[in-house]
C-alpha cells in the first residue's frame, strides 16, 4: 500500500492565481481530511469528508473548496491564493469503526509559498 | 471548550533523560487522547493513544499518563534518544463522534547527544 499520497510536493503561487493540491489514498478509508500547519499553531481542519459525495467544513474553511467524487481521492482547490494561504498543507484519512475512525494516516506533506 | 492547550511549546532534553510534554482539556465528553509525532518534513503518525478508564498506558519508552479529575494527561519518553528529537502533538476526541480530533499546538523536542 502506497498510503496517503499527495502531490505536488512544493508549490510556488502568486497571488490571485489558483491550483488544486491533490490527495489519494489506497487504504479504502472512509474519512478524509485536510489540514494546514502554521507555526505555533498546530494542525488546523479545513475541510473533510466522511465518504464520497458528503464533505463539511472544518476550523479554517475560507479560501478553499473541496468534493470527493470517489473514496480514493480528495483534491484541495484554493480559488485566489493569498499570502495568507502560505502553510504546509496535509492530507489524512481514517478507517471506519469506533476505535479506527480516530487514528488518521498523514500524507507526506504540500509546501505552499503565495507571494 | 473544545480546546487541549499543550506544553511546552519546545523542550530540549539530554540523551537519557526523560522528556515530558502536557496537555491539558475542558471538554469531560472528550474520551480519546492520542500523541502523534512528527519529523521534519513528514506527516504526523500515531505514536500511542489512551482511554479514560486507565490512568497510565506505556509502549516502549513512551508513557502516557491520564489524570481525569484534573483534566490533564501527559507523555513521557524515557531514556530519551536523539532520534526522538521530533514535533510531538496531543490530541482529543470523542470516540464515534464525526471523526475530528481536537489538536494542541505541538512542542518541539531536541535530544541533545
Amino acid at each position: 500500500n502506497a498510503g496517503v499520497t499527495q502531490t505536488p510536493k512544493f508549490q510556488v503561487l502568486k497571488t490571485g492565481q489558483s491550483m488544486t493540491l491533490q490527495c489519494a489514498q489506497d487504504m479504502n478509508h472512509e474519512y478524509m481530511s485536510w489540514y494546514r500547519q502554521d507555526p505555533g499553531m498546530g494542525l488546523r481542519l479545513i475541510h473533510y469528508s466522511v465518504g464520497a459525495g458528503i464533505t463539511d467544513q472544518g476550523e479554517v474553511p475560507n479560501g478553499y473548496n473541496v468534493s470527493r467524487s470517489t473514496t480514493e481521492d480528495f483534491p484541495l482547490r484554493l480559488l485566489l491564493a493569498a499570502p495568507s494561504q502560505t502553510s504546509v498543507y496535509f492530507c489524512a484519512s481514517s478507517p471506519s469503526g469506533r476505535e479506527g475512525r480516530n487514528e488518521q494516516f498523514f500524507g507526506p506533506g504540500t509546501r505552499l509559498t503565495v507571494l | 471548550q473544545q480546546q487541549v492547550k499543550q506544553s511546552p511549546q519546545s523542550l530540549i532534553v539530554q540523551k537519557g533523560g526523560i522528556s515530558i510534554i502536557n496537555c491539558a482539556y475542558e471538554n469531560t465528553a472528550f474520551d480519546y487522547f492520542p500523541w502523534y509525532q512528527q519529523f521534519p518534513g513528514k506527516g504526523p503518525a500515531l505514536l500511542i493513544a489512551i482511554r479514560p478508564d486507565v490512568s497510565e498506558k506505556k509502549e516502549g519508552r513512551f508513557t502516557i499518563s491520564f489524570n481525569k479529575s484534573a483534566k490533564q494527561f501527559s507523555l513521557h519518553i524515557m531514556d530519551s534518544q536523539p532520534g526522538d528529537s521530533a514535533t510531538y502533538f496531543c490530541a482529543a476526541s470523542i470516540l464515534g463522534s464525526n471523526y475530528q480530533l481536537i489538536w494542541g499546538a505541538g512542542t518541539k523536542l531536541i535530544i541533545k547527544p
